[in-house]
């Protein structure tokens, strides 16, 4: 079992619809985690950046912790077509406190108009 | 405009022959990192350098080699491509406490 899970998708959506992308890992000592969004053919780039349990905004997004179910979510309001980009889930602080993150694999995500 | 900064952005090699990918932030951050991305396989972690000076294996280390020349530069060096090394290369750097910068990638084609 990889340390990190992620749904590749595709997810496919209509414009304005809310998101939800998701990961779950199964290693607790994970303290820090981030959301990148990847369009094709670019580099990621840090969506979010959060510490603890619970909600964290910013604009449109919201990542939200549950340390107690290792599960973490992006929620995307109001999706836009130019939101249509892969969205990777990476976790800090794993075992032996190592702080190389975890990837997941990516979800792609589709919205179309 | 500040970030990360890799050359080339595309490459096709032959089986055999060697090249250096190049990286370069501006940033000032302490860390930077190799990572190859596959379809279906995520990002993979080749090398890493915690500082200047260091540099430590990822997960997929083997065929690879690297060289941090300064706290800017961190260079990744394939010394014999092969057709399973056909992959895209992100350089990336981290101040400690913050989020991955990446580069905008190295395309890479070993024929």
């Amino acid at each position: 079992q990889k340390e990190v899970e992620q749904d590749p998708g595709p997810l496919s959506v209509p414009e304005g619809a809310i998101v939800s992308l998701n990961c779950t890992y199964s290693n607790s000592a994970f303290q820090y985690f981030m959301w990148y969004r990847q369009y094709s053919r670019k580099g990621p780039e840090l969506l979010m950046y959060t510490y603890s349990s619970g909600n964290k905004e910013d604009g449109r997004f919201t990542a939200q912790v549950d340390k107690s179910s290792k599960y973490i979510s992006l929620f995307i309001r109001d999706s836009q077509p130019s939101d249509s980009a892969t969205y990777l889930c990476a976790l800090l602080g794993g075992s032996g406190g190592s702080y190389i993150p975890t990837f997941g694999r990516g979800t792609s995500l589709i919205v179309h108009p | 405009n500040a970030g990360v900064t890799q050359t080339p952005k595309f490459q096709v090699l032959k089986t055999g022959q060697s090249m250096t990918l190049q990286c370069a932030q501006d940033m000032n951050h302490n860390s930077m990192y190799w990572y190859r991305q596959d379809p279906g396989m995520g990002l993979r972690l080749i090398y890493y350098s915690a500082s200047e000076g260091t540099t430590d294996k990822g997960e997929v280390p083997n065929g690879y080699n690297v060289s941090r020349l300064n706290k800017r530069e961190f260079s990744l060096r394939l010394e014999s491509a092969a057709p399973s090394q056909t992959s895209v290369y992100f350089c990336a750097s981290r101040t400690a406490g913050g989020g991955y910068t990446f580069g905008s990638g190295t395309r890479l084609t070993v024929v």
